[in-house]
């Protein structure tokens, strides 16, 4: 089945310590997106993807970063956690056509800790 | 900016009906969705609503008027499993969440 796989699930870091999450979509959607939830708030996006283009949210902090090698992989690069910075980190994919974006589909989340 | 507001909380009965109301002003728009999410899970989409007028889908409605900035999400025959929280979301280049109605469904 087509679908949005983020690894790991779950994952421990130390606070400052680098982390890397990975998304990986089988749906050839041409837009990925990161959301960051925290819990009991609704899902905030941090940037999406339209092919290789890179689209930040303006308040986004400087500590997230993102990478897409190929139309299906995304990946959220945490430079420095802090522990404001734990929360579910949601990979989404979508079809852009005809100017218009169509729905989203989710992957399963990564949560992430920070010690 | 987007303002996009629904009910924090609603408590209903099994076997009942419970609509869910969303507000919104939004400097764009391309549709609204609605999205289940269980604890510590994915949203998962429900429905989506571009043109005005009522979908249906199977136990699950959704309605919206743009020209008022509202849309409704009307769960029937409530079941136990449909507790969850339902985030109303405008689409334009983003979804852009509510924070999500949170239902809970009692015996």
């Amino acid at each position: 089945d087509a679908m949005v796989i983020q690894n790991p699930r779950y994952q421990v870091t130390q606070f400052g310590k680098p982390v890397t999450l990975s998304c990986s979509q089988t749906l050839n959607h041409n837009v990925m997106y990161w959301y960051q939830q925290k819990s009991s708030q609704a899902p905030k996006l941090l940037f999406h993807y339209y092919d290789k283009d890179f689209n930040n949210e303006a308040d986004t902090p400087d500590n997230f970063q993102s990478r897409r090698p190929n139309t299906s992989f995304c990946f959220l690069d945490i430079r420095s956690p802090g522990l404001g910075d734990a929360a579910m980190y949601l990979c989404a994919t979508s079809v852009l056509t005809s100017g218009h974006y169509n729905e989203q589909f989710f992957g399963p989340g990564t949560r992430l800790t920070v010690l | 900016g987007q303002n996009i507001d629904q009910p924090t909380e609603m408590t209903a009965t099994e076997g009942a009906i419970v609509q869910i109301n969303c507000t919104y002003q939004t400097s764009g728009f391309n549709g609204l969705f609605w999205y289940q999410q269980h604890a510590g899970e994915a949203p998962t989409f429900l429905s989506y609503n571009v043109l005005d007028g009522l979908e249906e889908k199977g136990r699950f409605s959704s309605f919206l008027s743009r020209s008022k900035g509202y849309s409704y999400l009307l769960l029937k025959e409530l079941q136990m499993k449909d507790s969850a929280s339902y985030l109303c979301a405008v689409n334009d280049y983003k979804l852009s969440f509510g924070a999500g109605t949170t239902v809970t469904v009692r015996a």
